[in-house]
Protein backbone atom coordinates (compact mmCIF):
# COMPACT_ATOMS: atom_id res chain seq x y z
CA UNK A 1 0.00 0.00 0.00
CA UNK A 2 1.88 3.26 -1.06
CA UNK A 3 -0.82 5.85 -0.96
CA UNK A 4 1.29 7.86 1.30
CA UNK A 5 4.96 7.97 1.09
CA UNK A 6 7.52 9.09 3.47
CA UNK A 7 10.70 8.98 1.32
CA UNK A 8 12.99 10.06 4.20
CA UNK A 9 13.35 7.29 6.93
CA UNK A 10 16.12 9.32 8.93
CA UNK A 11 16.83 13.21 8.93
CA UNK A 12 19.38 14.35 11.30
CA UNK A 13 19.49 18.28 12.23
CA UNK A 14 21.40 20.53 14.83
CA UNK A 15 19.94 22.04 17.78
CA UNK A 16 18.29 25.40 16.96
CA UNK A 17 17.73 24.61 13.22
CA UNK A 18 15.10 23.57 11.18
CA UNK A 19 13.20 20.38 10.41
CA UNK A 20 11.35 19.60 7.50
CA UNK A 21 9.78 16.29 7.09
CA UNK A 22 8.12 15.10 3.78
CA UNK A 23 5.06 13.23 2.85
CA UNK A 24 3.53 12.38 -0.49
CA UNK A 25 -0.02 10.76 -1.12
CA UNK A 26 -1.65 9.63 -4.14
CA UNK A 27 -5.60 8.70 -3.06
CA UNK A 28 -6.89 12.35 -3.90
CA UNK A 29 -9.66 11.42 -1.77
CA UNK A 30 -7.74 12.07 1.40
CA UNK A 31 -8.97 15.58 2.62
CA UNK A 32 -7.49 15.50 6.02
CA UNK A 33 -4.04 15.31 7.02
CA UNK A 34 -2.54 14.41 10.93
CA UNK A 35 1.19 14.35 11.71
CA UNK A 36 1.69 12.08 14.73
CA UNK A 37 5.19 11.50 16.44
CA UNK A 38 6.25 8.43 18.32
CA UNK A 39 8.80 7.47 20.76
CA UNK A 40 9.79 4.11 21.60
CA UNK A 41 7.83 2.22 23.19
CA UNK A 42 5.41 4.35 23.13
CA UNK A 43 1.95 4.89 20.78
CA UNK A 44 1.75 7.73 18.28
CA UNK A 45 1.00 10.86 19.73
CA UNK A 46 -1.03 13.56 17.66
CA UNK A 47 0.77 16.75 16.67
CA UNK A 48 -0.49 18.78 14.35
CA UNK A 49 -3.09 18.37 11.22
CA UNK A 50 -4.55 20.35 8.43
CA UNK A 51 -7.97 20.34 6.31
CA UNK A 52 -7.46 20.35 3.08
CA UNK A 53 -9.10 23.56 2.45
CA UNK A 54 -6.18 25.37 3.84
CA UNK A 55 -1.89 25.19 2.87
CA UNK A 56 -1.05 26.29 5.78
CA UNK A 57 -1.14 25.34 9.77
CA UNK A 58 0.20 26.84 12.16
CA UNK A 59 0.63 25.83 16.11
CA UNK A 60 3.90 27.14 17.79
CA UNK A 61 6.81 25.53 16.60
CA UNK A 62 4.85 23.64 13.83
CA UNK A 63 3.97 24.23 11.15
CA UNK A 64 2.22 22.07 8.40
CA UNK A 65 1.94 23.32 4.52
CA UNK A 66 -0.37 21.50 2.52
CA UNK A 67 0.52 21.43 -1.51
CA UNK A 68 -3.32 19.70 -2.92
CA UNK A 69 -2.07 19.93 -6.63
CA UNK A 70 0.94 18.43 -5.98
CA UNK A 71 -0.10 16.00 -3.14
CA UNK A 72 2.39 16.71 -0.96
CA UNK A 73 3.05 17.79 2.73
CA UNK A 74 5.57 19.31 4.84
CA UNK A 75 5.78 19.57 8.37
CA UNK A 76 8.60 22.43 9.70
CA UNK A 77 10.08 23.08 12.93
CA UNK A 78 11.74 25.24 14.35
CA UNK A 79 13.66 26.07 16.39
CA UNK A 80 14.38 22.21 17.02
CA UNK A 81 15.11 20.76 20.03
CA UNK A 82 16.54 17.26 21.41
CA UNK A 83 13.67 16.27 22.91
CA UNK A 84 11.81 16.49 18.97
CA UNK A 85 13.59 13.61 18.66
CA UNK A 86 11.07 10.63 17.92
CA UNK A 87 9.44 9.27 14.30
CA UNK A 88 7.30 11.21 12.79
CA UNK A 89 4.32 9.81 10.95
CA UNK A 90 1.50 11.80 8.30
CA UNK A 91 -1.69 9.93 8.86
CA UNK A 92 -3.91 11.42 6.34
CA UNK A 93 -7.48 10.44 6.34
CA UNK A 94 -10.68 10.38 4.18
CA UNK A 95 -13.51 12.54 5.01
CA UNK A 96 -16.26 10.45 4.09
CA UNK A 97 -19.51 10.65 5.38
CA UNK A 98 -21.12 8.08 7.53
CA UNK A 99 -17.90 6.09 8.12
CA UNK A 100 -15.05 6.00 10.60
CA UNK A 101 -12.23 7.66 9.60
CA UNK A 102 -9.39 5.47 9.11
CA UNK A 103 -5.85 6.58 9.34
CA UNK A 104 -3.15 5.70 6.80
CA UNK A 105 0.06 5.82 8.00
CA UNK A 106 3.12 6.58 6.40
CA UNK A 107 6.40 4.56 7.09
CA UNK A 108 7.73 7.58 9.06
CA UNK A 109 10.95 9.53 9.54
CA UNK A 110 13.15 9.26 12.29
CA UNK A 111 14.14 12.79 13.25
CA UNK A 112 17.33 13.10 15.60
CA UNK A 113 18.36 16.88 16.65
CA UNK A 114 21.72 16.87 17.51
CA UNK A 115 22.51 19.10 20.65
CA UNK B 1 -4.51 14.95 31.03
CA UNK B 2 -7.11 11.78 29.80
CA UNK B 3 -5.15 9.31 28.01
CA UNK B 4 -5.94 5.91 26.27
CA UNK B 5 -4.44 2.59 28.27
CA UNK B 6 -3.80 -0.63 27.01
CA UNK B 7 -2.73 -4.01 29.22
CA UNK B 8 -1.01 -6.10 29.09
CA UNK B 9 2.11 -3.98 27.81
CA UNK B 10 3.43 -7.13 26.77
CA UNK B 11 2.02 -10.77 25.65
CA UNK B 12 3.84 -14.08 24.57
CA UNK B 13 1.53 -16.93 23.56
CA UNK B 14 1.98 -19.66 21.75
CA UNK B 15 0.89 -20.05 17.74
CA UNK B 16 -2.87 -21.07 18.26
CA UNK B 17 -3.85 -19.85 21.62
CA UNK B 18 -6.30 -17.11 21.87
CA UNK B 19 -5.10 -13.93 22.96
CA UNK B 20 -7.59 -10.96 24.44
CA UNK B 21 -6.01 -7.07 24.25
CA UNK B 22 -7.48 -4.50 26.51
CA UNK B 23 -7.95 -1.16 25.67
CA UNK B 24 -9.61 1.64 27.88
CA UNK B 25 -10.49 4.71 25.83
CA UNK B 26 -10.91 8.02 26.79
CA UNK B 27 -13.85 7.84 28.72
CA UNK B 28 -15.97 10.61 26.59
CA UNK B 29 -14.83 9.40 23.37
CA UNK B 30 -17.63 7.32 21.16
CA UNK B 31 -15.54 6.06 18.54
CA UNK B 32 -12.65 3.80 18.68
CA UNK B 33 -9.57 1.62 16.69
CA UNK B 34 -7.40 -1.02 16.36
CA UNK B 35 -4.10 -0.31 14.25
CA UNK B 36 -1.10 -2.85 14.45
CA UNK B 37 2.14 -2.41 13.56
CA UNK B 38 4.67 -5.36 12.53
CA UNK B 39 8.46 -4.27 13.17
CA UNK B 40 9.34 -2.67 10.39
CA UNK B 41 6.17 -1.95 8.51
CA UNK B 42 3.81 0.84 8.80
CA UNK B 43 1.33 1.40 11.21
CA UNK B 44 -2.07 -0.41 9.70
CA UNK B 45 -5.68 -0.27 10.28
CA UNK B 46 -7.37 -3.12 11.67
CA UNK B 47 -11.23 -2.06 12.78
CA UNK B 48 -13.34 0.98 13.93
CA UNK B 49 -16.30 0.82 16.45
CA UNK B 50 -19.14 2.28 17.48
CA UNK B 51 -22.34 2.41 18.87
CA UNK B 52 -21.45 -1.32 19.81
CA UNK B 53 -20.77 -2.37 16.16
CA UNK B 54 -18.11 -2.76 13.50
CA UNK B 55 -17.65 0.85 11.85
CA UNK B 56 -15.19 -0.19 8.98
CA UNK B 57 -12.53 -3.33 9.11
CA UNK B 58 -9.57 -3.61 6.98
CA UNK B 59 -8.32 -6.56 4.71
CA UNK B 60 -6.25 -7.94 7.84
CA UNK B 61 -9.37 -8.10 10.02
CA UNK B 62 -10.35 -11.85 9.27
CA UNK B 63 -12.60 -13.95 11.00
CA UNK B 64 -9.75 -14.66 13.28
CA UNK B 65 -10.45 -11.09 15.16
CA UNK B 66 -13.04 -9.65 16.97
CA UNK B 67 -13.85 -6.50 19.17
CA UNK B 68 -15.84 -6.10 22.14
CA UNK B 69 -16.86 -3.55 24.29
CA UNK B 70 -17.86 -5.49 27.23
CA UNK B 71 -19.09 -2.56 29.10
CA UNK B 72 -18.34 0.88 29.26
CA UNK B 73 -15.03 1.33 29.82
CA UNK B 74 -13.21 -1.18 28.46
CA UNK B 75 -12.67 -1.99 24.18
CA UNK B 76 -11.17 -5.72 23.52
CA UNK B 77 -9.42 -6.84 20.86
CA UNK B 78 -8.97 -10.78 20.17
CA UNK B 79 -7.43 -13.28 17.98
CA UNK B 80 -9.39 -16.73 18.15
CA UNK B 81 -6.41 -18.76 17.15
CA UNK B 82 -2.45 -16.64 16.44
CA UNK B 83 -0.16 -17.37 14.09
CA UNK B 84 3.22 -16.59 14.19
CA UNK B 85 2.30 -13.44 11.35
CA UNK B 86 0.12 -11.92 14.28
CA UNK B 87 3.19 -11.29 16.03
CA UNK B 88 2.78 -7.23 16.45
CA UNK B 89 2.42 -3.96 17.53
CA UNK B 90 -1.04 -3.60 19.23
CA UNK B 91 -2.68 0.04 19.31
CA UNK B 92 -5.94 1.12 20.57
CA UNK B 93 -7.12 4.19 19.52
CA UNK B 94 -10.16 6.55 20.56
CA UNK B 95 -12.04 9.94 19.21
CA UNK B 96 -14.94 11.65 20.35
CA UNK B 97 -16.51 12.35 16.97
CA UNK B 98 -15.92 11.31 13.63
CA UNK B 99 -14.29 14.48 12.66
CA UNK B 100 -12.22 14.20 15.71
CA UNK B 101 -8.48 13.75 16.43
CA UNK B 102 -7.62 10.19 17.07
CA UNK B 103 -5.53 9.85 20.32
CA UNK B 104 -3.72 6.56 20.68
CA UNK B 105 -2.52 4.17 23.74
CA UNK B 106 0.76 3.12 24.39
CA UNK B 107 0.16 -0.36 22.49
CA UNK B 108 0.33 -4.33 23.50
CA UNK B 109 3.41 -5.78 21.99
CA UNK B 110 2.22 -9.20 21.43
CA UNK B 111 4.26 -12.28 20.66
CA UNK B 112 3.26 -15.40 18.85
CA UNK B 113 5.77 -18.33 19.08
Amino acid sequence: DQQVKQNSPSLSVQEGRISILNCDYTNSMFDYFLWYKKYPAEGPTFLISISSIKDKNEDGRFTVFLNKSAKHLSLHIVPSQPGDSAVYFCAPRVNSSGSARQLTFGSGTQLTVLP
Amino acid sequence: EPEVTQTPSHQVTQMGQEVILRCVPISNHLYFYWYRQILGQKVEFLVSFYNNEISEKSEIFDDQFSVERPDGSNFTLKIRSTKLEDSAMYFCASSWDLQETQYFGPGTRLLVL
